[in-house]
């Protein structure tokens, strides 16, 4: 069993949909979790970090963490074409390195 | 914020030679600097680890004599591809990270803009 899970997709919606991008893990020690938006041939950019369970909003995004049931979810409202790329799942425990799920590429269809 | 930047973005080499990837953090100190591989619609691989000063710490199954890691100043690490071959055609991030602070909002890690490297 991976240390974390995440549904490849590819996830279709039309424009103005919500979205909802799912990783589960199993490693209870993760402390802190994170998303990352990665279009075709860049690295990583950061859009979300938390590090404890409940809801954390910025904009459109907003992203959930559910320590007692090892889920963690991303949000996107009112999503847009631009909003179309690869959004990857990352946790890790404090001074220790990042695991990453295998990313879910989304494609917002106008 | 942090900013990474990640040279060169794209290069062709012929089989055999080496390249270097550059990995720099140009406004903040990494004490820690990561270098992943990706495949086409995979997600990010860990090659190593590096801090400042000490050698790299390789992930098991990567060979630590053909993927060079120096990690010489606070704010470069390199990645040399030694004798590269076809299959060693990938796609290289670097990421970085400063100092890390419990309770500090992402100073954690931050990624360079990836370099397509194509071995011919």
């Amino acid at each position: 069993q991976k240390e974390v899970e995440q549904d490849p997709g590819p996830l279709s919606v039309p424009e103005g949909a919500i979205v909802s991008l799912n990783c589960t893990y199993s490693n209870s020690a993760f402390q802190y979790f994170m998303w990352y938006r990665q279009y075709s041939r860049k690295g990583p950019e950061l859009l979300m970090y938390t590090y404890s369970s409940g809801n954390k909003e910025d904009g459109r995004f907003t992203a959930q963490v559910d320590k007692s049931s090892k889920y963690i979810s991303l949000f996107i409202r009112d999503s847009q074409p631009s909003d179309s790329a690869t959004y990857l799942c990352a946790m890790g425990e404090y001074g220790n390195k990042l695991v990453f799920g295998a990313g879910t590429i989304l494609r917002v269809k106008s | 914020g942090a900013v990474v930047s990640q040279h060169p973005s794209r290069v062709i080499c012929k089989s055999g030679t080496s390249v270097k990837i550059e990995c720099r953090s140009l406004d903040f100190q990494a004490t820690t600097m990561f270098w992943y591989r990706q495949f086409p619609k995979q997600s990010l691989m860990l090659m190593a680890t590096s801090n400042e000063g000490s050698k790299a710490t390789y992930e098991q199954g990567v060979e630590k004599d053909k993927f060079l890691i120096n990690h010489a100043s606070l704010t470069l690490s390199t990645l040399t591809v030694t004798s590269a071959h076809p299959e060693d055609s990938s796609f290289y991030i670097c990421s970085a990270r400063a100092r890390f602070r419990v309770g500090q909002p992402n100073y954690g890690y931050t990624f360079g803009s990836g370099t397509r490297l194509t071995v011919v």
